[in-house]
């Protein structure tokens, strides 16, 4: 069955180090994105990539980094620069234009200690 | 920039019950979609809506694209208590996909 991948379900992370999550698709979908989800609130767009090897900066790029090398996997590295990294992450993946709507993933909560 | 007003932010009600709950937007959108938030979970798209006045059902779930193309309603009949959990609207204009703020929704047995 085709899906969405997150990975690791919780992270726990050290002030001042960066950590990377992981999110895969074998849906073949060209458009992939992360959002950012505080508790009690809504969705938050961090970056998306609609293509191999671009990306663009979201709402709340700052203190993140992205790759996207292969279409599968689009990581997320959270940096020390970011400065209230403590989140729920969501992956998420749709078709070219996003018409059809999202699949997202299951989620990163990180929290730094 | 483009935003949508999600109301009302969170209601509480008994098992049984019909809940309405309606996105609006200063701006006009192609596509309205109605997603559902387990805890803990991702979020799960629950309704797509493509036409101004369409109104699509999905078993007990009803939703309309407003005829100005600004709005979009969501109403759940006889719910239960596994309709917890938060309700987003989002609209797409272009390549752009815009998210409501969400209702949280609490069932009480």
């Amino acid at each position: 069955d085709g899906g969405i991948t997150q990975s690791p379900k919780y992270l726990f992370r050290k002030e001042g180090q960066n950590v990377t999550l992981s999110c895969e698709q074998n849906l073949n979908h060209d458009a992939m994105y992360w959002y950012r989800q505080d508790p009690g609130q809504g969705l938050r767009l961090i970056y998306y990539s609609q293509i191999v090897n671009d990306f663009q900066k979201g709402d709340i790029a700052e203190g993140y980094s992205v790759s996207r090398e292969k279409k599968e996997s689009f990581p997320l590295t959270v940096t020390s620069a970011q400065k209230n990294p403590t989140a729920f992450y969501l992956c998420a993946s749709s078709i070219s234009s996003g018409a059809r709507g999202y699949t997202f993933g299951s989620g990163t909560r990180l929290t730094v200690v | 920039g483009q935003q949508l007003n999600q109301s009302p932010q969170s209601m509480f009600i008994q098992e049984g019950e019909d809940v309405s709950m309606n996105c609006t937007s200063s701006s006009i959108f192609n596509t309205w979609l109605w997603y559902k938030q387990d805890p803990g979970e991702g979020p799960v798209l629950l309704i797509a809506l493509y036409k101004a006045g369409e109104l699509t059902s999905n078993g007990r779930l009803t939703a309309q694209f407003g005829i100005t193309r600004k709005d979009s309603f969501l109403n759940i009949s006889a719910s239960i208590p596994s309709d917890v959990g938060i309700y987003f609207c989002a609209g797409l204009g272009g390549f752009k996909t815009i998210f409501g703020a969400g209702t949280r929704l609490f069932v009480k047995a």
